[in-house]
């Protein structure tokens, strides 16, 4: 089974206007993080958001927020006031904290996000 | 600043060639990793590092190898290249395995 589920390939926003990524994970495991990574077309790997299992409060950094859902296990990306610079890959990933995967990130497959003016 | 850095960026190489992409870390973090990238798959970890002498297998570990040697580097090894090994290949590191993975630039690797 898939541990981390990004469902939309691509999404388009208009510049200004909000746009939310879908994440959904799948874990047994009651200590995980999950992660989100911007790869412009440059194709360098840009960490921009953290949120772990235990937070009681959604993290938010800047002009991003993850809306963590724990009991739907969701993790989903919320850019506010888009910028035509936030055009990228988006890719959700997952650590779990135990055994043989400590520490290991899972990744989805990513979302292709294109801001038109 | 530290940082962490891959080389080469770009390399073309022939089936069957022996193949050592490397990476240089300078934030002494004990954690490294090599992933891989490819179309439809998203990134998938080839080998992993949680210390000095310390290597471990990752999802996608046939045909690479890794050995540490110090804290600061993470060599990986395409024992004998295929074209199936084509692909954009990176390291990340971390503080300890609960801490953010930082990447490096990437390589972009070609197997003719």
């Amino acid at each position: 089974a898939q541990k981390i589920t990004q469902t939309q390939p691509g999404m388009f926003v208009q510049e200004k206007e909000a746009v939310t990524l879908d994440c959904t994970y799948d874990t047994s495991d009651p200590s995980y993080g999950l992660f989100w990574y911007k790869q412009p077309s440059s194709g360098e790997m840009i960490f921009l958001i953290y949120q772990g299992s235990y937070d009681q409060q959604n993290a938010t950094e800047g002009r991003y927020s993850l809306n963590f859902q724990k009991a739907r296990k969701s993790a989903n990306l919320v850019i506010s006031a888009s910028q035509l610079g936030d055009s990228a890959m988006y890719f959700c990933a997952m650590r779990e904290g135990r055994g043989s995967t400590l520490g290991r990130l899972y990744f989805g497959r990513g979302t292709q996000l294109t801001v038109w003016p | 600043d530290a940082e962490i850095t891959q080389s080469p960026r770009h390399k073309i190489t022939e089936t069957g060639r022996q193949v050592t992409l490397a990476c240089h870390q300078t934030w002494n973090h004990n954690n490294m990793f090599w992933y891989r990238q490819d179309l439809g798959h998203g990134l998938r970890l080839i080998h992993y590092s949680y210390g000095v002498h310390d290597t471990n297998k990752g999802e996608v570990s046939d045909g690479y190898s890794v050995s540490r040697s110090n804290t600061e580097d993470l060599p990986l090894t395409l024992e004998s290249a295929a074209s199936s090994q084509t692909s954009v290949y990176f390291c990340a590191s971390s503080v300890t395995y609960e801490e953010t993975q930082y990447f490096g630039p990437g390589t972009r690797l070609l197997v003719l």
